[in-house]
């Protein structure tokens, strides 16, 4: 399969535990955020977003909280599964009037049966 | 569901030959997108559409033009393919408004030799 990123940072985790991905956004001025997740050999697919008038928003097994203060971003999966084995990486836009992503470079997550 | 289509997922071409890459999007998206992916640099703009028959230059134009006849289609372009653009690219598009997200095909692996 494709490698998305060779050096990705790397969580390793067992099939039912809870992951938590981070990710340090540049912008303060960034109003809104999305969790993407990529498995090997397809297109990012949309998780969950946010707007940055929000701390947090959950979806089915998975919260994304936000906290502007140190603009950090992260991602919880709750009951982590063998298919939630991927590349995940958060955006931000950047807000310059038209809406422009910019992405990070992403984490790997890896889940053991 | 959105569904964006890129017509390839594998291309192998010769530097120097003129390399078309297709994407077309079946929600009526105002909205497209071009980036390329390569390990350690996250995703990367390339050029983007707002409208029929409109293009503007995102991060990394150099060495690629757009092209967008059509709302559904937007078209990637390399005039002479070079060793450096051998990459993953990915199509996307979103609709009109702000804060919305972004959604992409499966991508075309485009290797250069």
């Amino acid at each position: 399969g494709e490698s998305v990123g060779l050096h990705l940072p790397t969580l390793s985790v067992q099939e039912g535990d809870n992951s938590i991905i981070n990710c340090a956004y540049s912008n303060s001025a960034s109003d809104y955020f999305i969790w993407y997740k990529q498995e090997s050999g397809k297109g990012p697919q949309f998780i969950i977003d946010i707007r940055s008038n929000m701390d947090k928003r959950q979806g089915q097994r998975v919260t994304v909280l936000l906290n502007k203060t140190v603009k950090h971003l992260s991602l919880q999966i709750a009951a982590t599964q063998p298919g939630d084995s991927a590349v995940y990486f958060c955006a931000e836009n950047i807000n310059t009037g038209f809406q422009k992503l910019v992405f990070g470079t992403g984490t790997r997550l890896l889940v053991s049966p | 569901d959105v569904k964006v289509t890129q017509s390839s997922r594998y291309l192998v071409k010769r530097t120097g030959e003129k390399v078309f890459l297709e994407c077309v999007q079946d929600m009526d998206h105002e909205n497209m997108f071009w980036y390329r992916q390569d390990p350690g640099l996250g995703l990367r703009l390339i050029y983007f559409s707002y409208d029929v028959k409109m293009k503007e230059k995102g991060d990394i134009p150099e060495g690629y033009s757009v092209s967008r006849e059509k709302k559904e289609r937007f078209s990637l372009i390399l005039e002479s393919a070079s060793t450096n653009q051998t990459s993953m690219y990915l199509c996307a598009s979103f609709l009109q408004g702000h804060n919305s997200p972004l959604h992409f095909g499966n991508g075309t692996r485009l290797t250069v030799t």
